[in-house]
């Protein structure tokens, strides 16, 4: 079956970056974008961007234009997001999700939790 | 880019049907037939109740219903019962980016 594994939690410091790594497994990795969610303690989901795995091709939310970098390793089946310039308002879940038709997330990783302390 | 509009919270007794809102613009929910709706439980990932507006997943209950009326898409849940006391997020596409509601909680009286 489709699984999503996800690396685990982080501590960070304010300024610094994160990277978090989303192992595919039980489909094709190419055939689907895959996406990254997240979620601060007590709010909403928050969608961040999507790679294409074939060719790597991404797109990010607006919000996240300078600061995100997804990418990832098609022999590995595993995307990675990396988040640069952490302040502490980046506290949050990470969820990485394999698209379905565009705004369906059929299945979601576990998710990470990143804290970012001074 | 906003966040769709829904409800804070919504509550209703066992066995009642309630009705969440999710209202956007003309460039999401208004252009796409693509809206979802996520239920989260404390502590753990969200899941797909409903996709494409009104299509179910396989395995998610009838109980679960969706539909679109211009800018706003509704989620129904009749028959309510203790477990979907949750929290319910809508999402639409909208071109070249995705687009959460707020969130609203669900509380099962």
């Amino acid at each position: 079956q489709m699984q999503l594994v996800q690396s685990g939690a982080e501590v960070k410091k304010t300024g610094s970056s994160v990277k978090v790594s989303c192992k595919a497994s039980g489909y094709t990795f190419t055939y689907r974008y895959l996406h990254w969610v997240r979620q601060a303690p007590g709010q909403a989901l928050e969608w961040m961007g999507w790679i294409t795995p074939f060719n790597g091709n991404t797109n990010y939310a607006q919000k996240f234009q300078d600061r995100v970098t997804i990418t990832r390793d098609r022999s590995m089946s595993t995307a990675y997001m990396e988040l640069s310039s952490l302040r502490s308002e980046d506290t949050a879940m990470y969820y990485c999700a394999p698209g379905g038709s565009p705004g369906t997330f059929d299945i979601w990783g576990q998710g990470t939790m990143v804290t970012v302390s001074s | 880019q906003s966040a769709l509009t829904q409800p804070a919270s919504v509550s209703g007794s066992p066995g009642q049907s309630i009705t969440i809102s999710c209202t956007g613009t003309s460039s999401d929910v208004g252009s796409y037939n693509l809206v979802s709706w996520y239920q989260q439980h404390p502590g753990k990932a969200p899941k797909l109740m409903i996709y494409e507006v009104s299509k179910r997943p396989s395995g998610v209950s009838n109980r679960f219903s969706g539909s679109k009326s211009g800018n706003t898409a509704s989620l129904t849940i009749s028959g309510l019962q203790a477990e979907d006391e949750a929290d319910y997020y809508c999402c639409s596409y909208a071109g070249s980016s995705t687009r959460f509601g707020g969130g609203t909680k669900l509380t099962v009286l």
